[in-house]
């Protein structure tokens, strides 16, 4: 089956360092990648979505600055935290999409936690 | 705008009990997809289904099945005989035509043996 794969699985910094979260396809192409968060209890929220080779688009609230994605092959896509802050932690995941018709595949996700 | 509810925030039963997860939808589209997700402590998500919205049949797949009714908007999940091991949180969400993948706010489940 179609694996989707998130490093690192956990990470701890200080408040104002950044951290890049990379997400890969390991036996497919994804026509897209979708970035969620999730923070304890709640739901998956869209952060963005990216395309490979074009900008990504950002939903409504989620600051582009803050959270660069830059998805440079089909296969990989990362998530830079920039400056990160303790209110940043939080669980976030990717998805891969094999189109609309496809599937979508999550990777396993990774915990951040910001001192 | 596209939209999922899941009414139980959280559901208590004792083992072997069948519990039904309620989902309802929102979309303009008339091509859309609808999914079940299982979320368990580990918080790696565990696809479970995912259907078409012009395939309205009933699917069976062991202690699972799923009700899909167009005319309620409504995707439910049923467990059979549930099992400890079927504690976690459960998503239902819906892609359409921007492929984006929108979830419900998830509903616990929690089996007492």
């Amino acid at each position: 089956g179609a694996v989707v794969s998130q490093h690192p699985s956990r990470v701890i910094c200080k408040s104002g360092t950044s951290v890049k979260i990379e997400c890969r396809s390991l036996d497919f192409q994804a026509t897209t990648m979708f970035w969620y968060r999730q923070f304890p209890k709640k739901s998956l929220m869209l952060m963005a979505t990216s395309n490979e080779g074009s900008k990504a688009t950002y939903e409504q609230g989620v600051e582009k600055d803050k959270f660069l994605i830059n998805h440079a092959s089909l296969t990989l896509s990362t998530l830079t935290v920039t400056s990160a802050h303790p209110e940043d932690s939080s669980f976030y995941i990717c998805s891969a999409s094999t189109g609309l018709a496809g599937g979508k595949y999550f990777g396993p996700g990774t915990r951040l936690l910001v001192l | 705008a596209q939209k999922v509810t899941q009414a139980q925030t959280e559901i208590s039963v004792v083992e072997k009990e069948d519990v039904t997860l309620d989902c309802v939808y929102e979309t303009r589209d008339t091509t859309y997809y609808l999914f079940w997700y299982k979320q368990p402590p580990s918080g790696e998500l565990v696809f479970l289904i995912r259907r078409n919205s012009f395939d309205e049949q009933n699917e069976i797949s062991g202690r699972y099945s799923w009700n899909f009714q167009k005319s309620t908007s409504s995707f439910n999940f049923t467990i059979t005989a549930s099992q400890v091991v079927d504690s976690a949180v459960y998503f239902c969400a819906l892609s359409d035509n921007t492929d984006k993948l929108i979830f419900g706010t998830g509903t616990r489940l929690q089996v007492f043996p």
